[in-house]
């Protein structure tokens, strides 16, 4: 069975754009949680898709917004960048949630805004 | 919302020596307590969990312990070994909603 992925896995902005990252979850997984992490920060939680709605989402900006389609794929946007996205964005899969039981993490997609 | 504390930050053991990593969780709501294992440069990979329901857990050299009342839960490593080396998570979810609130992270090194 395929792992998650992520994509890109790395990538190189300006302050001010936008990038959209891209997750695909194990097959016949519904969750797809988005996760930001930094050195100073450790993982924070960004927010949770299920079956295309939005469960919860963390104490991040409006700047930060994802959706998720029907095959459980999910994208995470971010606009109008600061210095201070940069960091590894890290999405996980899980069967019925976050609450549930195990995630799989993909392996990331490291932004750099300069 | 939850706030999730983790001790200590960084700890070196030597090899077969346990390793103990603490942390307390501030929202009594809180009732799943998973924890993730991160090693360099790798994806983080659930190790153990535990629910409120429960008071210990037990996978093979790995042990979680959880203090209700205290509101605390730790992870005890036995017999520690080199490949033991990585990050290690605690975190804690809500029963009210699905957010999920990591630790800061503990470095661990195991010394051969």
């Amino acid at each position: 069975k395929a792992g998650v992925t992520q994509t890109p896995r790395y990538l190189i902005k300006t302050r001010g754009q936008q990038v959209t990252l891209s997750c695909s979850p194990i097959s016949g997984h519904r969750s797809v949680s988005w996760y930001q992490q930094t050195p100073g920060q450790g993982l924070q939680f960004l927010f949770e898709y299920f079956s295309e709605t939005q469960r919860n989402k963390g104490n991040f900006p409006g700047r930060f917004s994802g959706r998720q389609f029907s095959n459980s794929r999910s994208e995470m946007n971010v606009s109008t960048l600061e210095l201070g996205d940069s960091a590894l964005y890290l999405c996980a899969s899980s069967v019925a949630g976050v609450s549930t039981g195990e995630l799989f993490f993909g392996e990331g997609s490291r932004l750099t805004v300069l | 919302g939850e706030n999730v504390e983790q001790h200590p930050s960084t700890l070196s053991v030597q090899e077969g020596d346990s390793a103990v990593i603490k942390c307390t969780y501030s929202d009594s709501a809180s009732n799943y307590f998973p924890w993730y294992k991160q090693e360099l440069g790798k994806r983080p990979q659930l190790i153990i969990d535990i629910r409120s329901n429960v008071g210990e857990k037990k996978d093979q050299r790995i042990a979680v312990t959880l203090n209700k009342t205290a509101k605390h839960f730790s992870l005890h490593i036995t017999e520690t070994q080199p490949e033991d080396s990585a990050v290690y998570f605690c975190a804690a979810i809500l029963n009210t909603g699905n957010q999920f609130y990591f630790g800061t992270g503990t470095s661990l090194t195991v010394i051969p």
